[in-house]
């Protein structure tokens, strides 16, 4: 049972433009949410998190929107820049002390020159 | 200051075969994490410790063992290797709500 999903393995977008990677959870408890970023033969990165209290989380470019009663978060993007391009993982957890993480698959992003 | 570091990078092992992972963090965290990556999937949790001497099981702990003797060392320990453990295994810590990651080890079990 997949409870952080991420239905698109891939996205490309042009630089310049607006990413948007889209996450969806089935697990009503998780209260904190997280993206990461991963380059090849790296580990992940802490990118921007949001916790349930809150709808929309900014940190520069980037943007975290969630959405509870759709149990859907978006990260967004822009500009797009080249160095963008990167997998990114959405990650769920819920309660206090020790974050278990729950990661989506994770998306591929490109960024076109 | 080098923030989490894992030994080995790679390693090749043979059914059968024992092996330890070693994580170690000199960011003085309380949490430390085992996490193992496979193709088209998340990271899972197989353990996780709150702090020196403490251990438990995350959502993968089958076929592992691990052990926190020192603060900033996590050791992951596979018994008897078997090829469902093919993966990419990374370690993190956290002090609050961000987990930091080392750069992963990458074993192949024959």
């Amino acid at each position: 049972d997949q409870q952080v999903k991420q239905n698109s393995p891939s996205l490309s977008v042009q630089e310049g433009r607006i990413s948007i990677l889209n996450c969806d959870y089935t697990n009503s408890m998780f209260d904190y949410f997280l993206w990461y970023k991963k380059y090849p033969a790296e580990g992940p990165t802490f990118l921007i998190s949001i916790s349930s209290i809150k709808d929309k989380n900014e940190d520069g470019r980037f943007t975290v929107f969630l959405n509870k009663s759709a149990k859907h978060l978006s990260l967004h993007i822009v500009p797009s820049q080249p160095g963008d391009s990167a997998v990114y993982f959405c990650a769920a957890s819920y309660g206090q002390g020790a974050q278990k993480l729950v990661f989506g698959q994770g998306t591929r992003l490109t960024i076109n020159p | 200051n080098a923030g989490v570091t894992q030994t080995p990078k790679f390693r090749v092992l043979k059914t059968g075969q024992s092996m330890t992972l070693l994580c170690a963090q000199d960011m003085n965290h309380e949490y430390m994490y085992w996490y193992r990556q496979d193709p088209g999937m998340g990271l899972r949790l197989i353990h996780y410790s709150v702090g020196e001497g403490t251990t438990a099981k995350g959502e993968v702990p089958d076929g592992y063992n691990v052990s926190r003797l020192k603060k900033q060392n996590f050791l992951l320990g596979l018994e008897s290797a078997a090829p469902s453990q093919t993966s990419v295994y990374f370690c993190a810590s956290s002090y609050l709500d961000t987990q930091y990651f080392g750069p992963g080890t990458r074993l192949t079990v024959l």
